[in-house]
Parts: C-alpha cells; sequence; structure tokens
C-alpha cells in the first residue's frame, strides 16, 4: 500500500526534551511537509521540503528543526525552545513542489507535560 | 493576518439536509481552491477542489461554489449523512514554484444527526 506513516501516533515527553517525529513516505513524492493543527486554529506550515537535502522555514519555524537526508523521510525534531509544543503534527506530501494536491499521514498528538 | 477565514466554527444539521460552509480570501493571487475533511485522530483528505476559472464543481452530493468577484468560494453536502460528521477545511494556494504553499482556513466540525 502507498502512503504515509507517521510514528508513533502518541508522544508524550517531558518539557524540556527534544523530541523527533517521523514521517516516511512510499509515494515517491518529492515535496513533504510538516504542519502544526490546534484546536480551532486550522493547519498552520512548520517546514516544508522540496526535494533531498533541501527545505525551508514556513509560517511557524521557530522551535522545530527538520532534516531531508531521503526522499523517502522528512523528520521533524521539536526542540525544548518550542513553547506550547503539545499539539496534533501532521507530516504531508505531494508529487512535486507546486504540485496542488497534498496528501497527508495520520498525524501525532504530542503531548508535553 | 489570516488569509482564508472560514466560517461557522461548527454546524449541526439533521439526515437529509443541506450543509453549507463558506470561506472567504483576500489574495487576489490564490488560484486553487480544495476542501479537505478531516475524522477525529486522523489526518485530512482532500475531498474536492475547484480553480477560479469555473463557478461550481460537483463531486457526488459535494459541490463547491466559486465567486471570483466577491472572493468567496463555499462547500455544499447534499442530502447530510451521519457519516459526513467531520471537521472540514477549506484552503487556497497561490501557482506552482517555490512559494507554493496551502493556506487553511481554521476549520468547520459538522454534526449530522440521525
Amino acid at each position: 500500500d502507498g502512503g504515509i506513516t507517521q510514528s508513533p501516533k502518541y508522544l508524550f515527553r517531558k518539557e524540556g526534551q527534544n523530541v523527533t517525529l517521523s514521517c516516511e513516505q512510499n509515494l515517491n513524492h518529492d515535496a513533504m511537509y510538516w504542519y502544526r493543527q490546534d484546536p480551532g486554529q486550522g493547519l498552520r506550515l512548520i517546514y516544508y521540503s522540496q526535494i533531498v537535502n533541501d527545505f525551508q522555514k514556513g509560517d511557524i519555524a521557530e522551535g522545530y528543526s527538520v532534516s531531508r537526508e531521503k526522499k523517502e523521510s522528512f523528520p521533524l525534531t521539536v526542540t525544548s525552545a518550542q513553547k506550547n509544543p503539545t499539539a496534533f503534527y501532521l507530516c504531508a506530501s505531494s508529487i512535486r513542489q507546486g504540485s496542488y494536491e497534498q496528501y497527508f499521514g495520520p498525524g501525532t498528538r504530542l503531548t508535553v507535560t | 493576518q489570516q488569509q482564508v477565514k472560514q466560517s461557522p466554527q461548527s454546524l449541526i444539521v439533521q439526515k437529509g439536509g443541506i450543509s453549507i460552509i463558506n470561506c472567504a480570501y483576500e489574495n487576489t493571487a490564490f488560484d486553487y481552491f480544495p476542501w479537505y475533511q478531516q475524522f477525529p485522530g486522523k489526518g485530512p483528505a482532500l475531498l474536492i477542489a475547484i480553480r477560479p476559472d469555473v463557478s461550481e464543481k460537483k463531486e457526488g452530493r459535494f459541490t463547491i461554489s466559486f465567486n471570483k468577484s466577491a472572493k468567496q468560494f463555499s462547500l455544499h453536502i447534499m442530502d447530510s449523512q451521519p457519516g459526513d460528521s467531520a471537521t472540514y477545511f477549506c484552503a487556497a494556494s497561490t501557482g506552482g514554484g517555490s512559494n507554493y504553499k496551502l493556506t487553511f482556513g481554521k476549520g468547520t466540525l459538522l454534526t449530522v444527526n440521525p
């Protein structure tokens, strides 16, 4: 089955710890995205990557970091600098940057206490 | 600055009724307007999308109406069913290239009562 996988589905961390969220796709898509979803706030873009070894900041990149070493993988690290890290994180991909259709993974719910 | 305004925040409809969700945008450079459907605990899924060169697009019970002059577009769900209960997001984007990104509305929680 082709698609996007995110793991784990639920993640719990103590305040002050960095945590890395996994995103893998086997759709052979060039572009990948990370969004943050908070209740009543819609989806906000954190980072996106057009191609391997390249990525750009989205609207709310502060406190986050990413890497794109492989086409199929785009992990997101939530650092201790992120002031309000508890949220639902969604990874998405599209055939290429500028392709209108984005396909979303199932999400990871991160809780930091 | 919110570039895509969505209303209402929540909507309750009886089974068989029509659900209507509205969105307004400001950026006239937007040229693609998708709607996403999200069930609790899941990622959003593309439902239907429209380009500004058409005023309406229909797929089954779902219809997008687009008013370019008013910079508004809406989703109509005909014969709403309990299985349609979900959060719906409108979005907008500009044409491809390195500056491409989707801008989402804040979402509408639809509840269809049996």
